[in-house]
């Protein structure tokens, strides 16, 4: 992997469901992986930055996986809601410092169904 | 706590004309970062700030474009000679410490006619 990739591109899923997406990015030179929230007009939201590998963190109905030796990470809805409608941005932070540039993927935008 | 401040949010240049994008971090943070969106793209980094130094201007293209950060004043993205081309969607970001995520801008939307 040289790029940082999301899957789905998009996604459609009802009320209640619960869904996830991945984000793959180069586990060379890893530092931190980070997700973002980013509705049409606003700014992103930070959602959470991962750094160890295996790391699970949790906001909410939302969480977040990370595997560093395979350079993936996935993002859990739970319980979708209309208002978790938005584009989901995942960033690979590399070259071994947490100041430097974001690589963004290309996201995964996510719409739920009333 | 303010959030990052730019401004404009949406700015319109002709062809020739020259575009300056200011951004206002978070208060305490001193690495500032831009981002740019082409249309049908994602988010590309541009330049990484931190006060008054360039740290890493990888992702600026090399003619027309410069940043800024001051030891006063907001960081200035400066865009000379504007093309239809640079039409976009421009972000800043700013971080405080280390293990903090970056917090965006509401973005600066540059159209050129």
């Amino acid at each position: 992997i040289l790029n940082v990739e999301q899957s789905p591109q998009s996604l459609h899923v009802q009320e209640g469901d619960s869904t996830n997406f991945t984000c793959s990015f180069p586990s060379s030179n890893f530092y931190a992986l980070h997700w973002y929230r980013w509705e049409t007009a606003k700014s992103p939201e930070a959602l959470f930055v991962m750094t160890l590998n295996g790391d699970e963190k949790k906001k909410g109905r939302i969480s977040a996986t990370l595997n560093t030796k395979e350079g993936y990470s996935y993002l859990y809805i739970k319980g979708s809601q209309p208002e978790d409608s938005a584009t989901y941005l995942c960033a690979s932070n590399a070259g071994g410092t947490s100041y430097g540039k974001l690589t963004f993927g290309q996201g995964t935008i996510l719409t739920v169904h009333p | 706590n303010a959030g990052v401040m730019q401004n404009p949010r949406h700015l319109v240049r002709r062809r020739g004309q020259e575009a300056r994008l200011r951004c206002s971090p978070m208060k305490g943070h001193s690495h500032v970062y831009w981002y740019r969106q082409l249309p049908e793209e994602g988010l590309k980094f541009m330049v990484y700030l931190q006060k008054e130094n360039i740290i890493d201007e990888s992702g600026m293209p090399k003619e027309r474009f410069s940043a800024e950060f001051p030891k006063e004043g907001p960081s200035i993205l400066r865009i000379q000679q504007v093309v239809r081309g640079d039409s976009a969607a421009y972000f800043c970001a700013s971080l405080g410490i280390a293990g903090q995520p970056q917090h965006f801008g509401d973005g600066t939307r540059l159209s050129i006619l």
